[in-house]
């Protein structure tokens, strides 16, 4: 199985803020990996796919890049709004995808 | 509009069974895989399986693999998520969600509301 590390597990950060967030992967998964946004009492949205592509809808200041093992999500000055635990997860494993065990961004 | 709708929360029994729904509209619901998410109380996101509604191929994440079964009637546009007896650590939120595929990359697109399963004696 591949496991999927997230770093830090939590974060406090404050509007206007660039924040990046890790993700390792156990093994190489070239760049099978997405990420998510989840808010509180809401089901996750998808934010980026294939590592760096992002999803239509999703606002420029969320970035993904990362290819192998080492994978990053960056919002570049962070909302409101964004205020949220972030998931990533792969995508290698033929329709079996795990995720990361989540970030947790919270207001400073 | 591309929607995923849910049925409603369940209170159950420790040995009752229950079967939740996840109706698509809004797209063909038969050319997309469909996935279910398990998100326990407090905790992360645990891939469960995946059902292909047209030919109702079936995949199982391991630790899920004989404890739930998933279905699909694609004629109604509806997947299903079976429980069987239920436990205590069976409650929590589920999901289903739509996969996407964009240059042979899968994602999840489109999520369902979830459905909360609250089981106690």
């Amino acid at each position: 199985d591949i496991q999927m590390t997230q770093s830090p597990s939590s974060l406090s950060a404050s509007v206007g803020d660039r924040v990046t967030i890790t993700c390792r992967a156990s093994q190489r998964i070239w760049n099978f990996l997405n990420w998510y946004q989840q808010k509180p009492g809401k089901a996750p949205s998808l934010l980026i796919y294939a590592a760096s592509s992002l999803q239509s809808g999703v606002p420029s200041r969320f970035s993904g890049s990362g290819s192998g093992t080492d994978f990053t999500l960056t919002i570049s000055s962070l909302q409101p709004e964004d205020f949220a635990t972030y998931y990533c997860q792969q995508t290698y494993t033929t329709l079996m995808y795990t995720f990361g065990q989540g970030t947790k961004l919270e207001i400073k | 509009e591309v929607q995923l709708v849910q049925s409603g929360a369940e209170a159950k029994k420790p040995g009752e069974s229950l079967k939740i729904s996840c109706k698509g509209s809004g797209y063909n619901f038969m050319n997309y895989w469909i996935a279910w998410v398990r998100q326990m109380p407090g905790k992360g996101l645990e891939w469960m399986g995946v059902i292909h509604p047209d030919d109702s191929d079936i995949r199982y994440s391991p630790p899920f693999q004989g404890q739930v079964t998933i279905s699909a009637d694609k004629y109604i546009r509806t997947a299903y998520l079976q429980l069987s007896s239920l436990e205590a650590s069976d409650s929590g939120m589920y999901y289903c969600a739509r996969l996407q595929t964009i240059r042979g990359y899968y994602s999840m697109d489109i999520w369902g509301q979830g459905t909360t399963v609250t089981v106690s004696s």
